[in-house]
């Protein structure tokens, strides 16, 4: 079955620059969402879309931005990068409609790594 | 407040045994959802099993199974036969409703669990 896919799942950047990560998630999902998970953290809830638009907004900087797409898939556009920012970033998906719609399931994730 | 809370930091356990991995939750809501997902050194996030609030039945998935007791809102996850490959660290995580019906995962600190042969 298709799985969350995430690109890239490395990137590194240096302080300063701009980063894009992509997420498609599962057909026929209507919910994506992004978390970030700092090393030896647990993951931290950033942003949510539902059909499209924003739903739910985390701890997520004014330095970052996502969208959805008419496709589904979502981007995280994270800009003038600190060091702090260096961590994973999963984007998960799930369908809220529908007796499927309790699971949530994640992407492989994508290492950022800013030096 | 915290609204997972996992108070295992680390745990140990033989090969072949079973074991429990704690967790308590915090919440208002009538209708949530409880996860646990493993996170394996490569870091990917592995769901393992799912229980609805409204769910009388403990939820099961091969050998991990979710002992739900609602009215101390705990939602220990139990391993059954610990094999090497379950060393790892293990999120409980609850899905809250959120006006509109849109719902979001809060996750605990985790649990490292490391299995020795």
């Amino acid at each position: 079955a298709a799985g969350v896919i995430q690109s890239p799942r490395h990137l590194i950047k240096e302080k300063r620059e701009t980063a894009t990560l992509k997420c498609y998630p599962i057909p026929r999902h209507d919910t994506v969402y992004w978390y970030q998970q700092g090393p030896g953290q647990d993951p931290q809830f950033l942003i949510s879309f539902y059909e499209k638009m924003q739903s739910d907004k985390g701890s997520i900087p004014d330095r970052f931005s996502a969208q959805q797409f008419s496709d589904y898939h979502s981007e995280l556009n994270m800009s003038s990068l600190e060091l702090g920012d260096s961590a994973l970033y999963f984007c998960a998906s799930s369908l809220l409609r529908g007796n499927s719609g309790n699971t949530i399931y994640f992407g492989e994730g994508s290492w950022l790594t800013v030096v | 407040a915290q609204k997972i809370t996992q108070t295992q930091p680390g745990m140990f356990v033989q090969e072949k045994e079973a074991v429990t991995l704690d967790c308590t939750y915090d919440t208002s809501d009538q209708s949530y959802g409880l996860f646990w997902y493993k996170q394996p050194s490569s870091g990917e996030m592995i769901f393992l099993i799912y229980q609805g609030s409204y769910d009388e039945q403990n939820a099961t998935e091969g050998r991990y199974s979710l002992n739900f007791q609602k009215a101390r809102k705990s939602a220990n996850l139990v391993i059954s036969a610990s094999q090497l490959g379950d060393s790892a660290m293990y999120f409980c995580a609850m899905r809250d409703a959120l006006g509109g019906g849109y719902q979001k995962v809060t996750f605990g600190i985790g649990t490292k669990l490391q299995v020795i042969p």
